[in-house]
């Protein structure tokens, strides 16, 4: 059973970064045709796609987000890794790590549960 | 442009069917596979329909897909009180590079 966690610090100041870790089992983040993504949803909103690697450490990423955001893979640890530099408390929502299946590229089979993230002083 | 459109809200009462449409354009409903998703208060999405008209393992077949053009439809069949949720749907946009969600629609059940 594939199954997806974030972590990383629930409150981040202003203008400084977010980084947050998604720990994936059953699951081998260097091999496979999945894209390993990053979505958050600020409360009461919709979905935004944040961007995506897949096992050979391909990216792509919104446009509205590019300049801010580096994903990456950690193979070490089984993990991979958002960073989004210079957040304002435009950023502050629920972030999840979701695997893209081999069926299309918004084909999210798996989630993690998410983790609420606060930029605030 | 890149969006999907959603209608935010949705209702019905139990037993009646619900459909819940995405709107989109060449760019993205057009030329990818929609995928829907089901959100419950409080937690994850769930994947619900995937290429356009499929249903996952576990998902009852009250739920369906349709796709057509620029526009892609979720129906509900018999609604039940446990289907009262958030749904969205996401295609992969040509001209964004990346995914697009609908705004989602919140479907109350009467």
């Amino acid at each position: 059973q594939v199954q997806l966690q974030e972590s990383g610090p629930g409150l981040v100041e202003p203008s400084q970064t977010l980084s947050l870790s998604c720990i994936v089992s059953g699951a081998s983040i260097t091999s496979g045709p999945y894209y390993w993504t990053w979505i958050r949803q600020p409360a009461g909103k919709g979905l935004e796609w944040i961007g995506r690697i897949d096992a050979s450490g391909n990216t792509n990423y919104n446009p509205s987000l590019k300049s801010r955001v580096t994903i990456s893979l950690d193979t070490s640890k089984i993990q991979f890794s958002l960073n989004l530099t210079s957040v304002t408390a435009a950023d502050t929502a629920v972030y999840f790590c979701a695997r893209a299946g081999i069926v299309g590229s918004s084909h999210f089979d798996y989630w993690g549960q998410g983790t609420l993230v606060t930029v605030s002083s | 442009q890149s969006v999907l459109t959603q209608p935010p809200s949705a209702s019905g009462t139990p037993g009646q069917r619900v459909t819940i449409s995405c709107s989109g354009s060449s760019s993205n409903i057009i030329s990818n596979i929609v995928n829907w998703y089901q959100q419950l208060p409080g937690s994850a999405p769930k994947l619900l329909i995937y290429r356009n008209d499929r249903r996952p393992s576990g998902v009852p077949d009250r739920f369906s897909g349709f796709k057509s053009g620029t526009s892609a439809s979720l129906a509900i069949a018999g609604l039940h009180s446990e289907d009262e949720a958030d749904y969205f749907c996401a295609a992969w946009d040509d001209s964004l590079n990346g995914v697009l969600f609908g705004g989602g629609t919140k479907l109350t059940v009467l």
